[in-house]
């Protein structure tokens, strides 16, 4: 079956630093690929996606490249902000399997000032 | 507004009651999914609809579980004789073809 492994939490960084959360995916045909994220207090938001191999998902300076060799969607962030701490979720869908979700375990972000 | 709305936000019940969810979306979407999300995991697939018919269920969901989509828009999620185990956020979320589906801000169900 599909499963998606992404980096334990808590992940604590000063503002301004380098943010890397890493995913893997293990899926039996091609699915698309996301980051969802949720903030304090909030629903599940849709973060980016990619829906092929080599696409770059792209949005609110986050970023992330679908590489299938390696099966792999991690997120960077060049910059972060006090504004980015939420906890991230990596997932992926196939059309065959209805476009269910399945999600990764999330990963806790802790942006210092 | 994320297009979904579910009722009641939160539900505090005693273990062995029923509890039942709605999921309400605002616009119309063909395809709507439950998922449950326990406290530091990642939302797990419970079941969906399209429209009306009922597609596939995860073995999650047990025989105490039941959903319905009527008349293709709005859905329920009961649970019968709920357990400790239940407690968890109850997700809804509203997809259309291969589109980012769009989440609710979930019920979240607490048992005594």
């Amino acid at each position: 079956g599909n499963s998606v492994t992404q980096m334990e939490g808590p992940v604590t960084l000063s503002e301004e630093a380098f943010l890397t959360i890493n995913c893997t995916y293990t899926a039996t045909g091609y699915p698309s690929l996301f980051w969802y994220v949720q903030y304090p207090g909030e629903g599940l938001q849709l973060l980016l996606k990619a829906t092929k191999a080599d696409d770059k998902g792209s949005n609110k300076g986050f970023e992330a490249t679908y590489r299938k060799e390696t099966t792999s969607f991690h997120l960077e962030k060049g910059s972060v902000q006090v504004s980015d701490s939420a906890v991230y979720f990596c997932a992926l869908s196939e059309g065959a399997a209805g476009n269910k979700l399945t999600f990764g375990g999330g990963t806790r972000v802790l942006v210092k000032p | 507004d994320t297009g979904v709305s579910q009722d009641p936000r939160h539900k505090i019940t005693k273990r062995g009651q029923n509890v039942t969810f709605r999921c309400d979306p605002i616009s119309e979407h063909n395809r709507l999914y439950w998922y449950r999300q326990t406290l530091g995991q990642g939302p797990e697939f419970l079941t969906y609809f399209q429209n009306e018919a009922q597609l596939e269920k995860s073995r999650l969901l047990s025989d105490r579980f039941s959903a319905e989509r009527p008349k293709g828009s709005f859905s329920t999620l009961e649970i019968q004789r709920t357990e400790q185990g239940d407690s968890a956020m109850y997700l809804c979320a509203l997809g259309t073809g291969n589109q980012p589906q769009h989440f609710g801000d979930g019920t979240r169900l607490s048992i005594l």
